[in-house]
Formats: structure tokens, sequence, C-alpha cells
């Protein structure tokens, strides 16, 4: 299996601008995660989805986030307009539940940064 | 409230010797997985251990075993025989459920030095 894939890898974008950013998840798992990594606060779950369907998006800090699962193979996070302030790594993760709990598989992460 | 509390931002540790690192996590759940990742310089995440609330023996995995101690709703990682290769960040991390919220959450994380 490829394992989780997310794209881009880096984003340089101008404060304002949409940034789209992409996730597939491994096939045949049921599970979705959006996380933000930064130094300061560390890695903060933004959103999980459970069969395509958004369980909980406690952690979207604004408005401006919005993501969603249109199928079980893809994912996108999307942040209208960007701030200097979602500079971040986000990473996607991928799990499924097969009579227990199980580990959740991350993809590379995309490198954000908003200028 | 934190959930998932890990004390220590750094370790050092020399090479060959063993370190443990600690967590502690807080949950009502009866049923709950409790798992530690590895973050190198790199970036990506790395899975090391899992252990569920109800496994009634400490997992191991190669050179990493993980203390589980239940009552006290700890989960310490141990790393024997240390390497270079090892210094990195490391999380604890806990998903709750079945039934619950199933989300996965993260500790704040312990950058572990490995030296010669």
């Amino acid at each position: 299996d490829a394992g989780v894939i997310q794209s881009p890898r880096h984003e340089v974008t101008e404060m304002g601008q949409e940034v789209t950013l992409r996730c597939k998840p491994i096939s045949g798992h049921d599970y979705l995660f959006w996380y933000r990594q930064t130094m300061m606060r560390g890695l903060e779950l933004l959103i999980y989805f459970n069969n395509n369907v958004p369980i909980d998006d406690s952690g979207m800090p604004e408005d401006r986030f919005s993501a969603k699962m249109p199928n079980a193979s893809f994912s996108t996070l999307k942040i209208q307009p960007s701030e200097p302030r979602d500079s971040a790594v986000y990473f996607c993760a991928s799990s499924t539940r097969t009579g227990e709990l199980r580990e959740a598989f991350f993809g590379q992460g995309t490198r954000l940064t908003v200028v | 409230a934190q959930k998932i509390t890990q004390t220590q931002p750094g370790m050092f540790v020399q090479e060959k010797e063993a370190v443990t690192l600690d967590c502690t996590y807080d949950t009502s759940d009866p049923s709950y997985g409790l798992f530690w990742y590895k973050q190198p310089s790199s970036g990506e995440m790395i899975f090391l251990i899992y252990q569920g609330s109800y496994d009634q023996q400490n997992a191991t995995e190669g050179r990493y075993s993980l203390n589980f101690q239940k009552a006290r709703k700890s989960a310490n990682l141990v790393i024997s025989a240390s390497q270079l290769g090892d210094s990195a960040m490391y999380f604890c991390a806990m998903r709750e459920g079945p039934g619950l919220t199933d989300k996965l959450i993260f500790g704040t994380g312990t950058r572990l030095q490995v030296f010669p």
C-alpha cells in the first residue's frame, strides 16, 4: 500500500489567498483525521471523519477553515482567506477499527507558509 | 482539560542506555487505546507501539516497551539500548471509544537526544 498521500508537500501563499490541502487515505480505512502542528500548540486535531462523515470539527479554529470528504479516497482541507498565523505543518492520518482501536497512519504532511 | 500529559519537554540519554518517557492520561471511558509515535527531524510521524486498555500484559515491540499502569493512568515508553537514531520527538496519544469519541489526541511531546 502507498500509505497516506498528501499534496502538496510545501505550499507558500500570500495572505488572503485560498489554500487547499489534499489527502488520500489508505484504502479500506474508514477514519480520516486532519491535524495541525506548530511549535507553540503542538499537534492539534482539527477535524475527523468516519465513513466520509465529519464527526467532530470542534478543533477547526475559525470559519476560514473547512474540510470535506466527498468519497472514501479523498479529503480536502481549505483555508479561505489564509493568514500568516495559519503557517504550520498540516497532517492527514487515516485509520480503521476492526473490533479494537487501531493506530493512525500519517501522511508526510504539508508545510504551509503564509506570507 | 488536558487528556494526555507529557511532563518532560526534553530528555538526554547515552547511547546503549535505557530511557523512560513519561505519559499520563485522563479518561472516564473503560475502553481506550494508548499509542506512542516518533517524529524525527525529517518530520514524519512514525507509529511505535500500542496498548489497549483491556490488555493484560505490557506491549512490546523490539526495543520499545510500554509500562502500562492502569490505576495510575500512566503509559510510559521505555526504549532499551538507545541508539543515535532514536533522537527525535516522541508523542503519546490516546484514542477513546468505541462508542465515545473515537478521536486520536496527542500530548505535547518529549524531545529525546541520544549522545555517544
